[in-house]
């Protein structure tokens, strides 16, 4: 069955440093992608999405791209913040409902 | 405009007692998830409901498990007979199609401890 498989936290980086958190999926015909967030204390929110292979989403800093060939929707940042700390979920669709990876928490030091 | 909410926000309560978890959606959102958040893990898919239907149930993980909607807006989920590995987040979404490629949009969900 469709699977979602991400990196293992926690991520721990300083501020204003680079961030790659990975997802790969496993998923037949033309999924979509997407990253989830989830701050303390709040549910959860979508931070991104890509509908079709070699789409880009982005969002607040972020981005994500669709890579059919590796099946990847690897997220990253330029510069991380405080403010970015939280727990990242990668998700894929399945028909009506989505397949979520386990999360991976990022903590940004200042 | 408000979103969504859940009710209660925490729930204690003893191995072989019922609880109902409740989810108010957006307003005019056709579609209506239920997913479950234990601790370390991903989100595993409850059930979904269409409107007042909810064509595929086969994400509850036992026959404890049921869910209603009425009049296409709140959602109850009930489990009965509560066991220890029920605790886990019981998170509600909606969103206004049922299309998975429409945003989910999450509530703060029921954290239930089942002691």
């Amino acid at each position: 069955g469709d699977s979602v498989t991400q990196m293992e936290g926690p991520v721990t980086l300083s501020e204003e440093a680079f961030l790659t958190i990975n997802c790969t999926y496993t998923a037949t015909g033309y999924p979509s992608l997407f990253w989830y967030v989830q701050y303390p204390g709040e549910g959860l929110q979508l931070l991104l999405k890509a509908t079709k292979a070699d789409d880009k989403g982005s969002n607040k800093g972020f981005e994500a791209t669709y890579r059919k060939e590796t099946t990847s929707f690897h997220l990253e940042k330029g510069s991380v913040q405080v403010s970015d700390s939280a727990v990242y979920f990668c998700a894929t669709d399945s028909n009506y409902q989505l397949i979520w990876g386990a999360g991976t928490k990022l903590i940004i030091k200042p | 405009g408000a979103g969504v909410s859940q009710s209660p926000s925490n729930k204690v309560t003893e191995k072989g007692k019922d609880v109902e978890l409740r989810c108010d959606p957006i307003s005019g959102h056709t579609a209506l998830y239920w997913y479950r958040q234990s601790l370390g893990q991903g989100l595993e898919f409850l059930i979904y409901f269409q409107g007042n239907s909810a064509p595929d149930k086969s994400g509850l993980p036992s026959d404890r498990f049921s869910a209603e909607r009425t009049g296409g807006s709140v959602s109850t989920l009930t489990i009965q007979r509560t066991q220890q590995e029920d605790s886990a987040v019981y998170l509600c979404a909606s969103s206004l199609l049922t299309s998975v490629q429409e945003t989910q949009y999450f509530g703060p969900g029921t954290r239930l401890l089942v002691l």
